[in-house]
């Protein structure tokens, strides 16, 4: 099996501060990475899914980037709201199109 | 709403009973997902199809097993059933492999 971890676990942040998360993945056989962004008692929302060294995907305030040579993604929220709470997943697919998560980054952002 | 959809969203059922879930993707879809989230455990990758071909296994128990259809809706039957089963099965769909995947409400099931 293999790990995929986010850091931190749990992050709690004032808003409209900025923040980011990491999340680190075996660099072999690399195929792809997912960010989702999951609401409690709701299901995972695709926010990225970025394939190539080097990557930068945007989508509103939320950005996030890719190395694939040395296994890590960043997401970077900027100016944090309220609405931004959730668990932020990351997923790491390989070749052989299996998929590995992580454990998720807890984000609260206090009003 | 993703537009993927699960039945039933709750099923309870006794250990060594069979059940089937059910996944209808996002109009135009072609790959389905099936994903195990148990308590003490994030999220697993079970088993993937394209096309109605399987594309993908992962942590997917024998006694597990999916199928996609023609009209690429899936299912996912899973049996002798036993506590530690019990979980929130998600399906997603995505157009193709590497494209983002669409995730339906999830089907909780409780083995008693």
């Amino acid at each position: 099996i293999l790990n995929v971890e986010q850091s931190p676990q749990s992050l709690h942040v004032q808003e409209g501060d900025s923040t980011n998360f990491t999340c680190s993945f075996p660099s072999s056989n690399f195929y792809a990475l997912h960010w989702y962004r999951w609401e409690t008692a709701k299901s995972p929302e695709a926010l990225f899914v970025m394939t190539l060294n080097g990557d930068e995907k945007k989508k509103g305030r939320i950005s996030a980037t890719l190395n694939t040579k040395e296994g890590y993604s960043y997401l970077y929220i900027k100016g944090s709201q309220p609405e931004d709470s959730a668990t932020y997943l990351c997923a790491f697919s390989n070749t052989g199109n299996q998929f590995y998560f992580g454990t998720g980054t807890s984000l609260t952002v206090i009003p | 709403d993703s537009g993927v959809t699960q039945t039933p969203k709750h099923l309870i059922t006794a250990t060594g009973q069979r059940v089937t879930l059910r996944c209808s993707p996002r109009s135009g879809d072609l790959s389905v997902y099936w994903y195990q989230q148990s308590l003490d455990q994030g999220l697993q990758f079970l088993i993937q199809y394209y096309n109605g071909e399987e594309r993908a296994k992962g942590n997917i128990l024998e006694r597990f097993s999916a199928q996609q259809f023609p009209d690429l809706h899936s299912e996912l039957n899973l049996s002798s059933l036993e506590l530690g089963d019990s979980a929130l099965y998600f399906c997603a769909s995505s157009v193709a492999t590497s494209y983002e995947q669409y995730f339906g409400p999830g089907t909780r099931l409780t083995v008693t």
